[in-house]
């Protein structure tokens, strides 16, 4: 497999379900990334992964917790979510200091009923 | 903090050109990007400037001012295909890390 693969692809949940969403990426990147995309509004940047370690945690509500076990693996656990939770989940990945940006996933439409 | 801004929406013929631009305000500036999404799948990249200038790639060209906080990016010889969102995205480094922050992005329909 090459690229950034991302599963499952949809994923509907109730509010008191837990659940987790898997990113994997075989690009040697050292570097992954969660990004929220809600209609209408521009990519929230969630987590953000260097070498492994969390850099930044965009203010995000704890009901989102990530998890980086190595460099290709990026897990968003979820747990007890809102309805306005609904949106695109888009993990990338990139090699810091390279210019050719970052690789996105195909991302996991989520939907809280 | 960062401010990205470009148009919600443009249109355009097909094979006519087409220029979106994107302002920015940010510190520690470290390179804008472009990238498509074509509705229902990921971003994909287009392009990088970090130094002032045009970059071009085949119908697709970007220009950088960073002492303006301005870019734009270019497409040429439209194509029914190049209907899609076009995301500026501005790297920043603080903290000792990279952060991305994307604009809200430049819906383009192109019609016949």
């Amino acid at each position: 497999e090459t690229g950034v693969t991302q599963t499952p692809r949809h994923l509907v949940m109730g509010m008191t379900n837990k659940k987790s969403l898997k990113c994997e990426q075989h690009l040697g990147h050292n570097a992954m990334y969660w990004y929220k995309q809600s209609a209408k509004k521009p990519l929230e940047l969630m987590f953000v992964y260097n070498f492994k370690e969390q850099t930044e945690n965009n203010s995000v509500p704890s009901r989102f917790s990530p998890e980086c076990p190595n460099s290709s693996h990026l897990f968003l656990h979820l747990h007890t979510l809102q309805p306005e939770d609904s949106a695109l989940y888009l993990c990338a990945s990139s090699q810091v200091g390279d210019s050719e940006g970052y690789t996105f996933g195909s991302g996991t439409r989520l939907t809280v009923v | 903090g960062q401010n990205i801004d470009q148009p919600t929406e443009m249109t355009a013929t097909e094979g006519a050109i087409v220029q979106i631009n994107c302002t920015y305000q940010t510190s520690g500036f470290n390179g804008l990007f472009w990238y498509q999404q074509h509705a229902g799948e990921a971003p994909t990249f287009l392009s990088y400037n970090v130094l002032d200038g045009l970059e071009e790639k085949g119908r697709f060209s970007s220009f950088l001012s960073r002492s303006k906080g301005y870019s734009y990016l270019l497409l040429k010889e439209l194509q029914m295909k190049d209907s899609a969102s076009y995301l500026c995205a501005v790297h920043s480094a603080g903290g000792g890390s990279y952060i991305p922050t994307f604009g809200r992005g430049t819906s383009l329909i192109v019609h016949p």
